[in-house]
């Protein structure tokens, strides 16, 4: 079974600035997907980044880029100047098979103006 | 295209009623799936299907059946709805050949008094 871990419940940025919001993973898969939503206040999710456990290169969608960190099985996502929209839950998600998500317990993201 | 839609928005049931949860997508997704998500609980999966006629059970089945006699629908019935399952329902579907992105319907949310 795969497991998600996000240790904050809430963080606070100030527009502009850079945040790093924190994921770590715990599976015994050889071959495995990390994903990043985002989920704001009008309750889709949107998609945002995705890294899989074997590429070489941390992955970077626009602002968004995923810290993977393999050996101490981190995902962490860092989002780059803050923009008052980027207000949000974010949830961390790990996938060994690309239909069947587990997703953490989320970060509720605040951009402060 | 559409995407992945929902029906309905919003539904509230009585402990004891039945009711379908409806999910169709356009994109010819192989994959589909269900979740439910409540609060600071992210999202969990509770049944999901690899093709027409092939379903299997997720993390949270139990109260819920699932059929897929095409491609295009995922339906979600409730058979005798408890409050235990008030929360908002989510449906995607995925390429298998996407490494990917899952797309997400806007969900449903259910309240069971």
């Amino acid at each position: 079974a795969q497991k998600i871990t996000q240790t904050q419940p809430g963080m606070f940025v100030q527009e502009k600035e850079a945040v790093t919001l924190d994921c770590t993973y715990d599976t015994s898969d050889p071959s495995y997907g990390l994903f990043w939503y985002k989920q704001p206040s009008s309750g889709e999710m949107i998609f945002l980044i995705y890294q899989g456990s074997y590429d070489q290169q941390n992955a970077t969608e626009g602002r968004y880029s995923l810290n993977f960190q393999k050996a101490r099985k981190s995902a962490n996502l860092v989002i780059s100047a803050s923009q008052l929209g980027d207000s949000a839950m974010y949830f961390c998600a790990s996938s060994r098979s690309n239909y069947k998500l587990t997703f953490g317990k989320g970060t509720l993201l605040t951009v402060n103006p | 295209n559409a995407g992945v839609t929902q029906t309905p928005k919003f539904q509230v049931l009585k402990t004891g009623q039945s009711m379908t949860l409806q999910c169709a997508q356009d994109m010819n997704h192989e994959y589909m799936s269900w979740y439910r998500q409540d609060p600071g609980m992210g999202l969990r999966l509770i049944h999901y299907s690899v093709g027409a006629g092939i379903t299997d059970q997720g993390e949270v089945p139990n109260g819920y059946n699932v059929s897929r006699s095409t491609t295009e629908d995922f339906p979600l019935r409730l058979l005798s709805a408890a409050p235990s399952q008030t929360s908002v329902y989510f449906c995607a579907s995925v390429s298998p050949t996407s490494a990917n992105e899952q797309f997400f319907g806007p969900g449903t949310r259910l309240t069971v008094l």
